[in-house]
């Protein structure tokens, strides 16, 4: 089975960093391009960043272009996510996301909380 | 455009059938057959259910249908039953950035 597990949120400052982190087991991860997904409290779901299977694909959304960096060690199946310039409305559940083929998101972390 | 509108909430009663609407531009939904949806019970994370406009992944039931007319996706759920209250959300393939998502929809089973 896919497995997805969040890790590294928690309270930051406005102009603050965090960096995120996935694991994620039962694929072969290399074969997947992976994504981020941020849910506000109360709010809908909101796509914030995407990266291919090879980590040379990277995309963002406009709310975070510039200010956060997607990236993956294929080498021991892990995904980033490194928020800097911190606002308060990034304040979110963060989920890790896998990529099915194409352009959907076929399975999810539980997601991590992150509060600025 | 910053996200796919659908309607707040959509309401049916058990055996029923339910369809959520998700209007796009030829941007997005329009314009390609790459459009999937998602449920979200409270405090949990969201379930695929529908994929490439029709398409189920293995275990989902198949109550749950999709289709697309024009830059308008829907979500259609026969045979409505308790465990499908939850929120639903459409999202899309979008040729400016990647993804969009719809505004999300409440499904209440009366």
């Amino acid at each position: 089975d896919v497995n997805l597990v969040e890790s590294g949120g928690g309270l930051a400052q406005p102009g603050g960093s965090l960096r995120l982190s996935c694991v994620a087991s039962g694929f072969t991860f290399s074969s997947y391009g992976m994504a981020w997904v941020r849910q506000a409290p109360g709010k809908g779901l909101e796509w914030a960043a995407a990266i291919g299977g090879s980590g040379h694909s990277k995309y963002y959304a406009d709310s975070v272009k510039g200010r956060f960096i997607i990236s993956r060690d294929n080498s021991k199946n892990r995904l980033f996510l490194q928020l800097n310039s911190l606002r308060a409305d990034d304040t979110a559940v963060y989920y890790c996301v896998k990529e099915g083929h194409y352009y959907h998101m076929d399975a999810w972390g539980k997601g991590i909380t992150v509060t600025v | 455009q910053s996200a796919l509108t659908q309607p707040a909430s959509v309401s049916g009663s058990p055996g029923q059938s339910i369809t959520i609407s998700c209007s796009g531009s030829t941007s997005d939904v329009g314009g390609y057959n790459l459009v999937s949806w998602y449920q979200q019970h409270p405090g949990k994370a969201p379930k695929l259910m529908i994929y490439d406009v029709t398409n189920r992944p293995s275990g989902v039931s198949n109550r749950f249908s999709g289709s697309k007319s024009g830059n308008t996706a829907s979500l259609t759920i026969s045979d409505l039953q308790g465990e499908d209250e939850a929120d639903y959300y459409c999202s899309s393939f979008i040729s400016t950035s990647l993804y969009i998502f719809g505004t999300g929809t409440k499904v209440t089973v009366l």
